[in-house]
């Protein structure tokens, strides 16, 4: 998984507690991504971050935050957590901004909210 | 706009078969086609990818067919087989706002029979 590695991998919590998920990379690589995946949705992107503490908005971020304070860390936070966010979440890294950039995704984490 | 749209949602072949998983897409300024290929519990990895200015690209036994006119691109597996099952992702992206984040179509669960 290109030296990517998400912690926890599994993860039970219930509704309204905070939950951090951490994405670590060994690529050195600027550009990190946050993704779900929910079965009939594909991959949706949550936020991204463009360099060490410079992140942004993806299509789903409503009741996401993200932190990067070093290039190879990547936290997502979910302040109060909620049913629907119960899913598969995907970090991804890649080299360069534009187009034609390959993303590289790691093992994913699972989260279930009850 | 930003949608691309994926068909079928799952596929049956038998080994041999030859697959074809389609992918539309509105936003004409979307420059960079990629197909990801996911295995269960793993996270995605790029299989091949296609820029709009050719109209089909070959690797091994995949092949991206591209229609530009028609916004539309699909995935064929030539001799399909058993460890193909997987479940793959057409993806766009590019446009005025690019910052290489990658806009995945809903997925299609492949299974080649033995």
């Amino acid at each position: 998984d290109a030296g990517i590695t998400q912690s926890p991998r599994h993860k039970v919590t219930e509704t309204g507690t905070p939950v951090t998920l951490r994405c670590h990379q060994t690529e050195n690589h600027r550009y990190m991504y946050w993704y779900r995946q929910d079965p009939g949705h594909g991959l949706r992107l949550i936020h991204y971050s463009y360099g060490v503490k410079d992140t942004d908005k993806g299509e789903v971020s409503d009741g996401y935050s993200v932190s990067r304070s070093k290039t190879e860390d990547f936290l997502l936070t979910l302040e109060s957590a909620t049913s629907s966010q119960t899913s598969v979440y995907f970090c991804a890294i890649s080299t360069r901004a534009w187009s034609y950039n390959e993303q590289f995704f790691g093992p994913g984490t699972r989260l279930t909210v009850l | 706009q930003q949608q691309v749209k994926q068909s079928p949602q799952s596929l049956i072949v038998q080994k041999g078969g030859i697959p074809i998983i389609n992918c539309a897409y509105e936003n004409t300024a979307f420059d960079y086609f990629p197909w990801y290929q996911q295995f269960p519990g793993k996270g995605p990895a790029l299989l091949i990818a296609i820029r709009p200015d050719v109209s089909e690209k070959k690797e091994g036994r995949f092949t991206i067919s591209f229609n530009k006119s028609a916004k539309q691109f699909s995935l064929h597996i030539m001799d399909s087989q058993p460890g193909d099952s997987a479940t793959y992702f057409c993806a766009a992206s590019g446009g005025s706002s690019n910052t290489g984040k990658l806009i995945f179509g809903q997925g299609t669960t492949l299974q080649v029979k033995p």
